[in-house]
């Protein structure tokens, strides 16, 4: 099945930091989505973004479909973006989402 | 707008008991996807239905896994004899159905189910 990396693991920040995370893909996807996963598990949709740029607010991400990649900026950091972010992805016509094994933001104030 | 909904939230039942859990979807999503989480990893795809047909499963579900939508609008999960191994996450997603696959999925909260 297609792997999916995300680095770094671990990330710890100063409040008021800007950041950036990756998702690197093994193969060619239809769907890339972002999620923030909370203290109560629920994942939150940040972003769907099978290729190209997209903003809200202090986030950011871009997809580079052709190179199997996708990064995610975080900017001005608050003690709120804290949490675990995931990236996952699906390949053509396989209808489920393969996850990463996620990136775990602190921010410290 | 009511985002895709879950219940319980929360199951503690001891080894051997048989547990079953709800997901309703977006109204209007005819796609629907159970997942589970462990601790410390990312969600992993159990099965997913279209309308009321399950139409893939994953080598994760087990025989004493099985999950029904049975007139295309909510789901069941139901896990019989539990063990241990089975406490994680459980998370339902749903989307809507397009001409191809690469549709955005929404999930529920979730039902962490703990077997003692």
């Amino acid at each position: 099945g297609i792997q999916v990396e995300q680095s770094p693991p671990d990330l710890i920040l100063q409040e008021g930091a800007n950041s950036t995370l990756r998702c690197n893909f093994s193969d060619s996807v239809n769907n890339l989505q972002w999620f923030h996963q909370n203290p109560w598990g629920q994942l939150i949709n940040l972003f769907y973004i099978p290729s190209g740029t997209k903003q809200n607010g202090r986030l950011s991400a871009t997809t580079v479909a052709t190179e199997r990649y996708s990064l995610l900026y975080i900017s001005s950091s608050q003690t709120t973006d804290s949490g675990v972010y995931f990236c996952a992805v699906e390949l053509a016509n396989d209808y489920k989402l393969s996850f990463g094994a996620g990136t775990t933001v602190t921010v410290r104030a | 707008d009511t985002g895709v909904s879950q219940d319980p939230r929360h199951k503690i039942t001891k080894r051997g008991q048989n547990v079953t859990f709800r997901c309703d979807p977006i109204s209007e999503h005819n796609r629907l996807y159970w997942y589970r989480q462990t601790l410390g990893q990312g969600p992993e795809f159990l099965t997913y239905f279209q309308n009321e047909a399950q139409l893939e499963k994953s080598r994760l579900l087990s025989d004493r896994f099985s999950a029904e939508r049975p007139k295309g609008s909510f789901s069941t999960l139901e896990i019989q004899r539990t063990e241990q191994g089975d406490s994680a996450m459980y998370l339902c997603a749903s989307s809507r159905a397009g001409l191809t696959s690469g549709i955005e999925q929404f999930f529920g909260p979730g039902t962490r189910l703990t077997v003692l």
